[in-house]
């Protein structure tokens, strides 16, 4: 079936240096990453998205990497910040349609100051 | 706009009992969806509708069910809770138009099951 894997699971870093996350895919067919962002206690938010006819795509701090042959996208912060620190989830939009997307198992990120 | 919403936040029951988590959204979203979160696992799509009326399953739907009469709301049923649907529900919606959509997330309903 779909799958999407995600490593690293936990991640610890120093305020202002750089904190990358990783995911592959299984389906080939997917065409669409979204990045989303959840707080302790709170609700999935989306961060960044990449479809897959771009290969990178940028936003303040974060940017989001796309290879498509290797079927692997990558997140990336820059400066990390305290607020930073949440877990991350990546997604792969299913083939299977109706926008349903395969989620990895999330990766939690400690930015200390 | 309020946006996703979910009722109730928390609720503890004991194995056999039934309960429905309700979402609610005011976005006029089409597709609509039911995630559970468990540690280490991250999302995972339990039941999913493309539109008023329409239901489907997802990865793991055994031992719930989803009504969607209204076009904005979208409940998950429990007819005989177990000890393993202790979890975290979201709800999310989006719209339907061609091509990828981002999916609008809920605040989440804690349940535990004893």
């Amino acid at each position: 079936g779909e799958n999407v894997e995600q490593h690293p699971s936990t991640l610890s870093v120093q305020e202002g240096d750089s904190a990358v996350i990783k995911c592959t895919y299984s389906d080939s067919a997917s065409n669409y990453f979204p990045w989303y962002k959840q707080e302790l206690g709170k609700r999935p938010q989306l961060i960044i998205d990449i479809r897959s006819n771009v290969g990178e795509k940028k936003d303040q701090r974060i940017a989001v990497t796309l290879n498509k042959t290797a079927k692997h996208f990558s997140l990336h912060i820059t400066e990390t910040q305290p607020e930073d620190s949440a877990v991350y989830f990546c997604a792969a939009r299913s083939s299977g349609g109706y926008n349903k997307l395969i989620f990895g198992a999330g990766t939690r990120l400690a930015v200390h100051p | 706009n309020a946006g996703v919403t979910q009722t109730p936040k928390f609720r503890v029951l004991k194995t056999g009992q039934s309960m429905t988590l309700l979402c609610a959204q005011d976005m006029n979203h089409e597709y609509m969806y039911w995630y559970r979160q468990d540690p280490g696992m991250g999302l995972r799509l339990i039941h999913y509708s493309v539109g008023e009326g329409t239901t489907a399953k997802g990865e793991v739907p055994d031992g719930y069910n989803v009504s969607r009469l209204k076009k904005q709301n979208f409940l998950l049923g429990l007819e005989s809770a177990a000890p393993s649907q202790t979890s975290v529900y979201f709800c999310a919606s989006s719209y339907g138009l061609a091509g990828p959509r981002e999916q609008f997330f809920g605040p989440g309903t804690r349940l535990t099951v004893l």
